[in-house]
This record gives structure tokens, sequence and C-alpha cells, in this order.
């Protein structure tokens, strides 16, 4: 099983819309988790981090933790063109070795 | 600019060929670790180092070495390689293991 699983998508949303990314994980002992965002021949940027279980919210984006379910979202809220993307899930129980989700194709057309 | 640098940005090569990515950071962070990224398997981490002279294995360490001797450095070395190596390789770097940047990446074809 492995540790992370996320939907492959690809996602295709008009702009402004809303957009649910979702990962599941495996083990309850993970407490850091991660939302990457990846350009096309780009190495991954940080959107957001949390630790253990909550919300946290930045501008446009919200990263929801449900550690009962094993669950992590982003939310992108009025999306844009720019948010056209792949977004890439990832946990880690030690802060220094890391699984990656195989990430979700984002494109929002205008 | 803060940034992580990767070299080569691409290589094509034949197995068995020694060959040497380099990596280096100008954020003096303390941790840097190397990936790579395969179409359905995504990021899958090889190595990471803590600090100078103290490296650990990820999930997928066979067929590479590091070495991590400065501080701003952290070589992946692929002694032997072979064709399932091919892949696009990532260096990231972090003050703290959460928050990595990345390099632009590094793509390897071994033929």
């Amino acid at each position: 099983q492995k540790e992370v699983e996320q939907d492959p998508g690809p996602l295709s949303v008009p702009e402004g819309a809303i957009v649910s990314l979702n990962c599941t994980y495996s083990n309850s002992a993970f407490q850091y988790f991660m939302w990457y965002r990846q350009y096309s021949r780009k190495g991954p940027e940080l959107l957001m981090y949390t630790y253990s279980s909550g919300n946290k919210e930045d501008g446009r984006f919200t990263a929801q933790v449900d550690k009962s379910s094993k669950y992590i979202s982003l939310f992108i809220r009025d999306s844009q063109p720019s948010d056209s993307a792949t977004y890439l899930c990832a946990i880690s129980n030690t802060g220094n070795q890391f699984y990656f989700g195989t990430g979700t194709s984002l494109t929002v057309i205008p | 600019e803060a940034q992580v640098t990767q070299n080569p940005r691409y290589l094509i090569t034949v197995t068995g060929k020694k060959l040497t990515v380099t990596c280096s950071q100008n954020m003096n962070h303390e941790y840097m670790s190397w990936y790579r990224q395969d179409p359905g398997l995504g990021l899958r981490q090889i190595y990471y180092s803590m600090n100078v002279e103290v490296t650990d294995k990820g999930d997928v360490p066979e067929g590479y070495k590091v070495s991590r001797k400065e501080k701003r450095n952290f070589p992946l070395i692929l002694e032997s390689p072979s064709p399932n190596q091919t892949s696009l390789y990532f260096c990231a770097s972090s003050s703290e293991g959460r928050a990595q940047h990345f390099g632009d990446g590094t793509r390897l074809s071994i033929l």
C-alpha cells in the first residue's frame, strides 16, 4: 500500500470556480502535510504547509487536514488561468523523509 | 537570488558509464534531498542529508550514492547507470525539512 494516494485527474474548471484537490494517506503517524504546485518544466514550489490537524488559509488557498479520516485537501477559490499546473500533496512523519502523491493536473479555462 | 542549481539539466548517456549530477544551494540550508519523478509514480525520495557528513536513505536509494562534504553541495552519483534510472531528478534544500526549495530538474536518459 502506498503511503499517500492522489487522484491524478486531469481536472478542468472554468475561471472563477472553486477547486478541490484531495489526497488520502495510510499511516496515522504522519503529522506534516504539504501542498506543492509544479508548472511544466519546473521544480515543485511549496504552496501550503500544515502541522497536525486543522485548516490553514493563505489568500485564495485553504489547506485542510482530517487526521481521523487520513484525508488532506487543498481548496482554491476564484481560480485563475495562472493556477493551471500540477498539484502535489506531500506527507512526512519526521520532517526529513517525505512521501509525495502522484499529482493532480489542473487546467483553469478562461 | 535564493536558488537551488542542478547540473546538467539534460544528459543522455549509456549503461554503465559513471555520472554525477551536481546540486548547489545558496541559502545556507542544513537539509538537502534528492528525488526522482516518474509518470504514474510521482516524486520519490532517493537520499537526504540533515547536515554535512550526515546522509540517509529515502524510499528508493538502490543504485545511487550521495555525499555531503560541504553544506552548499549535495551531488548525486550513479556509479553504473542502468536504463531503469532514466528519469527526471530534482534536488531540494530547506532550513527545516518541510518547506523545501526545489531546483528545476535534471532529465537523465540512459540508453
